[in-house]
């Protein structure tokens, strides 16, 4: 079964530190794996998106991993800011297909 | 260029009574879509759209029907809404899907009773 799990389920650190989230999948084959932020009441915005064949992909304090041969991606955050509290969610696209496959999300809380 | 909105933001219906969500969005995209949010779950694709006048089915179609008369305008109708229903739903939009950005929706609360 094609599925996307994430964890932690939940994180809070401290103003100024580094963290990291972790996505597993076992969707086979799949053709992208992106990063979403989700703010409380908003809609996702996307962060990353990166191809079966990248290893990693930046957006300014955000850098996201993958390992295709073991299936995991992570999403490391650095010098955390209060306005990263949020949601991130890992989505999987299932090769060739339109279909997008989500996991549960990861709900992140900065603290000054 | 206000990105994709939807209308309204709140509802609240009874078991039984219909409702129409509006999409709506400025980016020229050809994709469209309609996910629900539940809590501990992840996003749910119900219908999405290709293009102008088309629509297909997503994972969780039933009890709700679609339609794309204008490429900017993605419509979500529920006929007789159950308290199954209660949810938020969110609209994306994208050039394309397999390596294309989507983009979301604010979403639109519903509370059936």
């Amino acid at each position: 079964k094609n599925q996307v799990e994430q964890s932690p389920q939940s994180l809070i650190i401290l103003e100024g530190k580094n963290c990291t989230l972790q996505c597993n999948y076992t969707v086979s084959p799949f053709s992208n794996l992106r990063w979403y932020k989700q703010d409380t009441g908003r809609g996702p915005v996307s962060l990353t998106i990166m191809t079966f064949s990248e290893n990693t992909k930046s957006n300014g304090r955000y850098t996201a991993t993958l390992d295709a041969d073991t299936k995991q991606s992570s999403l490391h955050i650095t010098a955390s800011q209060l306005s990263d509290s949020a949601s991130y969610i890992c989505v999987v696209t299932l090769y060739n297909t339109d279909k997008l496959i989500f996991g549960t999300g990861t709900r992140l809380q900065v603290f000054p | 260029n206000a990105g994709v909105t939807q209308t309204p933001k709140f509802r609240v219906l009874k078991t039984g009574q219909s409702m129409t969500l509006l999409c709506a969005q400025d980016m020229n995209h050809e994709y469209m879509y309609w996910y629900r949010q539940d809590p501990g779950m992840g996003l749910r694709l119900i219908h999405y759209s290709v293009g102008e006048g088309t629509t297909a089915k997503g994972e969780v179609p039933d009890g709700y029907n679609v339609s794309r008369l204008k490429k900017q305008n993605f419509l979500l109708g529920l006929e007789s809404a159950a308290p199954s229903q209660t949810s938020v739903y969110f609209c994306a939009s994208s050039t394309g899907v397999r390596t294309d950005t989507q983009y979301f929706g604010p979403g639109t609360r519903l509370t059936v009773l």
